[in-house]
């Protein structure tokens, strides 16, 4: 089956430690997107690629970085610079070049710092 | 930059109940999307609206987008304990196709 899946479901990770979150997807999307949610905020991007070797800053990249070596992988790293790591992370994918893209996500991952 | 502004925040009904949730930009939307979040799990897509006027239903949910393009409403009609979780809106803020941003979400609670 066709999806999107994000790895681990919970991380925990101490203070001043980098930590990668996985985001593989089968859909042949061309574009793939993180999200930081938090209570009560609502979904805030990240990053987002639309091109394998390429990705653009979204509204709160600083302490963040990601990669996009393959069209099916787009992993996040949360780096110590981040202040305020603790947070759920979604991952999402879509078609690109037909207009508004609906992008499918997937299942989250929760990141504590502990 | 645009932004969408969702009501109520939150919103509990009695099982059987009719509810309506309304998501307000501050552009005009060329497209909005409306999406169902249970809670700590990822986010499934319910319906998509581009058209002023444009209404679409799917089972006893009705989203509609108004002429002027800058509201949209979500109704559920005979609500049951299944339609509780988080209802997002979503708009593409640049028709260039990049990504979507959302409002904060109303959480929909369910009582039998």
């Amino acid at each position: 089956d066709g999806g999107i899946t994000q790895s681990p479901k919970y991380l925990f990770r101490k203070e001043g430690q980098n930590v990668t979150l996985s985001c593989e997807q089968n859909l042949n999307h061309d574009a793939m997107y993180w999200y930081r949610q938090d209570p009560g905020q609502g979904l805030r991007l990240i990053y987002y690629s639309q091109i394998v070797n390429d990705f653009q800053k979204g509204d709160i990249a600083e302490g963040y970085s990601v990669s996009r070596e393959k069209k099916e992988s787009f992993p996040l790293t949360v780096t110590s610079a981040q202040k305020n790591p603790t947070a759920f992370y979604l991952c999402a994918s879509s078609i690109i070049g037909q207009g508004v893209p609906e992008a499918f996500f997937g299942q989250g991952t929760r990141l504590t710092v502990v | 930059s645009q932004e969408l502004e969702q009501s109520p925040q939150s919103l509990i009904v009695q099982e059987g109940k009719n509810l309506t949730i309304n998501c307000t930009s501050s552009k005009t939307l060329y497209g909005l999307y409306w999406y169902k979040q249970k809670y700590g799990e990822g986010l499934i897509f319910l319906m998509m609206l581009q058209k002023g006027g444009e209404e679409k239903s799917h089972e006893k949910i009705t989203a509609k987008l108004d002429e002027k393009k800058q509201q949209s409403s979500l109704h559920i009609t005979a609500s049951q304990p299944s339609h509780a979780g988080i209802y997002l809106c979503g708009a593409d803020p640049d028709q260039a196709g990049t990504a979507l941003i959302f409002g904060k979400g109303t959480t929909l609670s369910v009582s039998s």
